[in-house]
């Protein structure tokens, strides 16, 4: 049973629309991540949060943005959609404090832009 | 800059026939090596996490082992349900939580 959500699972938009791709995690895991995976491509990450208000770019650039109002939703939005922006997007969470025992992973979204 | 390079890219078995792959980093301090195996159309499952040298963890028939330059999963008389992409990942010290992925070792095991 998934502990993280992520909706919708696939997309198919025209190019310029605005969209949102929602995450949410029942686990309340302060840190949450968002990554971009191309087919037989690693996962970059573009964007992660430490706890709420607290946003950061990843390492791959990105035009997406994110917020993050409550620990549980981590939303990432694209105010205009390109074709460029086809890809999946995977949303991932993880515990504070001491240790660190991996990801958790939600289902992702694939995204297609026309 | 941290690096993990995964190997072979592609490996198919068939059932009963054990193999390996391969995960090689390249980072300043190793915090943590983990282990993930993704199915198609959905997001990566968390299999291991190594965090020392000479360290080894297993799962049914999967048993991970890590070096100071790379790690090992060894899967044991697979089954068609281990077919899978296996990713590997590394977290560098003084990088938080944030991990680096390699690309992954698409396994297929026929019958």
């Amino acid at each position: 049973e998934a502990d993280i959500y992520q909706t919708p699972r696939y997309l198919v938009i025209g190019t310029g629309k605005k969209i949102t791709l929602e995450c949410s995690q029942t686990m309340g895991h302060d840190k949450m991540y968002w990554y971009q995976q191309d087919p037989g491509m690693e996962l970059h990450l573009i964007h992660y949060s430490y706890g709420v208000n607290s946003t950061e770019k990843g390492d791959l650039s990105s035009e997406s943005t994110v917020s993050r109002i409550r620990t549980e939703h981590f939303p990432l939005t694209l105010e205009s959609a390109r074709p460029s922006h086809t890809s999946q997007y995977l949303c991932a969470s993880s515990e504070s404090g001491g240790g660190f025992y991996g990801y958790t992973f939600g289902s992702g979204t694939r995204l297609t832009v026309v | 800059e941290d690096q993990v390079t995964q190997s072979p890219e592609a490996l198919r078995l068939q059932e009963g026939e054990s193999s390996s792959l391969n995960c090689s980093y390249t980072v300043s301090g190793l915090r943590g090596l983990f282990w993930y195996r993704q199915d198609p159309g959905k997001g990566p499952e968390f299999l291991f996490t190594l965090y020392s040298a000479g360290e080894e963890k297993e799962k049914e028939r999967l048993k991970a082992t890590l070096t100071k330059k790379e790690s090992f999963l060894h899967i044991t008389a697979p089954k068609p349900e281990d077919s899978a992409t296996y990713l590997c990942a590394v977290q560098a010290i003084g990088t938080a939580s944030k991990l680096t992925f390699g690309t992954g070792t698409r396994l297929q095991v026929t019958l």
